[in-house]
């Protein structure tokens, strides 16, 4: 059974600075691995989905690398803000999957302190 | 704008009693699925639907019932033999297809009198 963790669970930076989230994956037979931002008692916002063939994926601020073989991926966060303060989840799809259904991570609290 | 609409956004059980979270999509996706979330955990299936008139089990079911009787409308019934609950649901909805993003309602916390 899959099994998706991100490390660190909670994360306090000031601004400014560069920061990388990790998700590990232990089936690495995936479809692809998205990424959301989640904002208290809200619903999620997907940021960035890698597709299985793919290494990485770049939306303004964010980058997120794909490395299948060893389960891994990584979400970059360039000159942090405010802003950015959300908890951060990652999940995958699996490739015998034909529903789309995804299997989430328990997700990474990120604090940006002014 | 198109999008998801869940609601109430709270909502309280009293014991044995059932109760129905409604979500509403009019972003013409076929597919639809309803995830709980516990305190700082991620989330996990509880149903999903590809099709009108068609749903299938996730991983935690118990408890829980749907319908899918218009592809608009996907709502979720908490029943009495669901024990514990009290925790955040989210519907999200996707086009059907391989690498296609989910999008998600704002969710209903559901809690215990």
């Amino acid at each position: 059974k899959q099994e998706v963790t991100q490390i660190p669970a909670a994360l306090s930076v000031p601004e400014g600075e560069n920061l990388v989230l990790n998700c590990s994956f232990t089936d690495s037979a995936i479809y692809n691995l998205q990424w959301f931002r989640q904002d208290p008692g809200k619903g999620l916002t997907s940021l960035l989905l890698i597709q299985s063939s793919q290494r990485e994926q770049t939306s303004g601020r964010l980058n997120a690398s794909l490395d299948k073989s060893s389960g891994r991926s990584t979400l970059y966060i360039a000159a942090s803000q405010p802003g950015d303060s959300a908890t951060y989840l990652c999940a995958v799809s699996p490739t015998n999957n034909a529903g789309n259904m995804l299997t989430f991570g328990g997700g990474t609290r990120l604090m940006v302190k002014p | 704008d198109g999008g998801i609409t869940q609601s109430p956004k709270y909502l309280f059980r009293k014991e044995g009693q059932n109760v129905t979270l409604s979500c509403e999509q009019n972003l013409n996706h076929d597919a639809m699925y309803w995830y709980r979330q516990d305190p700082g955990q991620g989330l996990r299936l509880i149903y999903y639907s590809q099709i009108v008139n068609d749903f299938q089990k996730g991983d935690i079911a118990e408890g829980y019932s749907v319908s899918r009787e218009k592809k608009e409308s996907f709502p979720l019934t908490v029943t009495s033999a669901q024990k514990n609950p009290t925790a955040f649901y989210l519907c999200a909805s996707t086009v059907q297809g391989p690498n296609q993003p989910q999008h998600f309602g704002d969710g209903t916390r559901l809690s215990i009198l």
